[in-house]
C-alpha cells in the first residue's frame, strides 16, 4: 500500500512561513489533497489537485507537488492556523491514503 | 449551504452492530461520491468506505466483509452498517462528500463509536 510521510510537527512564528511536506514515491504523478483539522473539529479541505484552493480558503495557503514530495505552504502565519494538517492521495477506487498528520504550532 | 450530520454512534460490545447515519442537506447525495472516514481520538485519519454515484461500493481492507455502505436517496442520507465490531473499530466516524473520486470537500462533525465490554 502507498505510504505518505509527514513530519510530526512544525513550529512557526506569527507572520512567518510554514512549510509542511508530504513524502511519497513518485507523488508528483498523483493529485494531492490537504486538510486542516482544528481540535474537536472536522477536517476542512484547504488544497485540492496539488495547488487549487476551495472557495473561502485564504490565498496564504498554497500547494506544490514535485518528485517525491508535495508541500503545503502557509504564508503570513496567524494564530488561527494552528491545527493538524493531513495530506491525502487517491490510489484507486478502494485505496485512499492519508499522511500521518503534521501539528502546526504558532509560537 | 452544504451540511452533513452524522448520528448513530455509541457504546457497543465486541461482536455487536451499529448503524451510522449521515443526513445531508444543501445537495443531493446521489449526485456525489459519499464516503466514511474514521479517526481514533488523538490519531490520524483512516478512509473506511465510499459509494459512487453509480452505486458501486468500495471498502478498506480493514473493514471489508463486516461494514456495508449504502444510501437512501429519498431521505438524502448515507449509512454505514457495522457488524462484528471489534475494539479497533472504536473511532470518530466522519461522513464526507467527494465531488471527484479523489478528494473530500465537505465533512460532517463526526459520531463517536466505542467498542468495549
Amino acid at each position: 500500500s502507498y505510504v505518505l510521510t509527514q513530519p510530526p510537527s512544525v513550529s512557526v512564528a506569527p507572520g512567518k512561513t510554514a512549510r509542511i511536506t508530504c513524502g511519497g514515491k513518485n507523488i508528483a504523478n498523483k493529485s494531492v489533497y490537504w486538510y486542516q483539522q482544528k481540535p474537536g473539529q472536522a477536517p476542512v479541505l484547504v488544497i485540492y489537485f496539488d495547488s487549487d484552493r476551495p472557495a473561502g480558503i485564504p490565498e496564504r495557503f498554497s500547494g506544490s507537488n514535485s518528485g517525491n514530495t508535495a508541500t503545503l505552504t502557509i504564508t503570513r502565519v496567524e494564530a488561527g492556523d494552528e491545527a493538524d494538517y493531513y495530506c491525502q492521495v487517491w490510489e484507486s477506487s478502494s485505496d485512499y491514503v492519508f499522511g500521518n498528520g503534521t501539528k502546526v504550532t504558532v509560537l | 449551504e452544504v451540511h452533513l450530520v452524522e448520528s448513530g454512534g455509541g457504546l457497543v460490545q465486541p461482536g455487536g452492530s451499529l448503524r451510522l447515519s449521515c443526513a445531508a442537506s444543501g445537495f443531493t447525495v446521489s449526485n456525489y461520491y459519499m464516503s466514511w472516514v474514521r479517526q481514533v481520538p488523538g490519531k490520524g485519519l483512516e478512509w473506511v468506505s465510499i459509494i459512487h454515484r453509480g452505486n458501486n461500493t468500495y471498502y478498506a481492507d480493514s473493514v471489508k466483509g463486516h461494514f456495508t455502505i449504502s444510501r437512501d436517496n429519498s431521505k438524502n442520507t448515507l449509512f454505514l452498517q457495522m457488524n462484528s465490531l471489534r475494539a479497533e473499530d472504536s473511532a470518530v466516524y466522519y461522513c464526507a462528500r467527494a465531488e471527484s473520486p479523489g478528494n473530500f470537500d465537505y465533512w460532517g462533525q463526526g459520531t463517536l463509536v466505542t467498542v468495549s465490554s
